[in-house]
């Protein structure tokens, strides 16, 4: 079965520095990647998106995730945080089977000191 | 239009009440689901529609039932509820169902159960 791991449970950074999420996952083949942010009370908004091809992916808000088959990882990054990019931040894994859907990480908050 | 609607935004109900959450969306998706989110946790799959038909029920107790009365609409009925069922109940679609198909989210309804 597939499973998500996002070591960071919180994490702060100032406004202006750079900013990596780390997500890995676990499954057999080759997944399908997302990263989704959800401010307070809110529904999630999708990031970005990885299903095939060049394995840095480009995504709003100036985000980007790099896919590294060898790590089973897939680390969103940031080079300049906003404070508006405080939230918190799902990394999820899905296969392309049908009736198997996403499998969420467990989050990371983004706090953000001005 | 990437938008899910879902109404009304907070519900507060007691234990004997009958009430029903609601989701819309207009683009032509045809799979929608509920998920369950509690706080600090990650979405909980609840229920998957796969063009209108039930495809996935994850173990979810009898006082929750789906409905899906047309291709844009999804409602969820609550009756007999707990106060442990107090969430934040989110919408989505896909396109399809299936991994390589993200999913877009609405706001969410927040629960309360008294």
């Amino acid at each position: 079965a597939q499973s998500v791991t996002q070591p960071d449970i919180h994490i702060t950074v100032s406004e202006g520095a750079s900013l990596e999420l780390r997500c890995n996952y676990s499954y057999g083949a080759t997944p399908y990647l997302f990263w989704y942010v959800q401010s307070p009370g809110q529904g999630l908004q999708l990031l970005l998106k990885y299903f095939s091809g060049d394995t840095l992916v480009q995504g709003i808000k100036g985000f980007e995730a790099e896919f590294k088959r060898s790590q089973s990882s897939f680390n969103l990054r940031k080079p300049s945080v906003h404070w508006s990019d405080a939230a918190e931040y799902f990394c999820a894994v899905a296969s392309d089977n049908y009736g198997q859907n996403f499998v969420f990480g467990p989050g990371t908050r983004l706090s953000v000191l001005p | 239009d990437t938008e899910v609607t879902q109404t009304p935004k907070h519900l507060v109900m007691g234990m004997t009440n009958k009430k029903s959450l609601k989701c819309e969306q207009h683009m032509g998706h045809r799979a929608m689901y509920w998920y369950k989110q509690k706080a600090k946790k990650p979405p909980e799959l609840m229920f998957v529609y796969s063009y209108e038909k039930l495809s996935i029920n994850e173990s979810v107790p009898s006082r929750f039932s789906p409905e899906c009365p047309n291709s844009s609409l999804l409602n969820l009925h609550l009756h007999a509820l707990q106060p442990e069922d107090s969430a934040l109940y989110l919408c989505a679609s896909s396109q399809r169902a299936g991994g390589n198909h993200e999913q877009y989210f609405g706001p969410g309804t927040r629960l309360t159960v008294t």
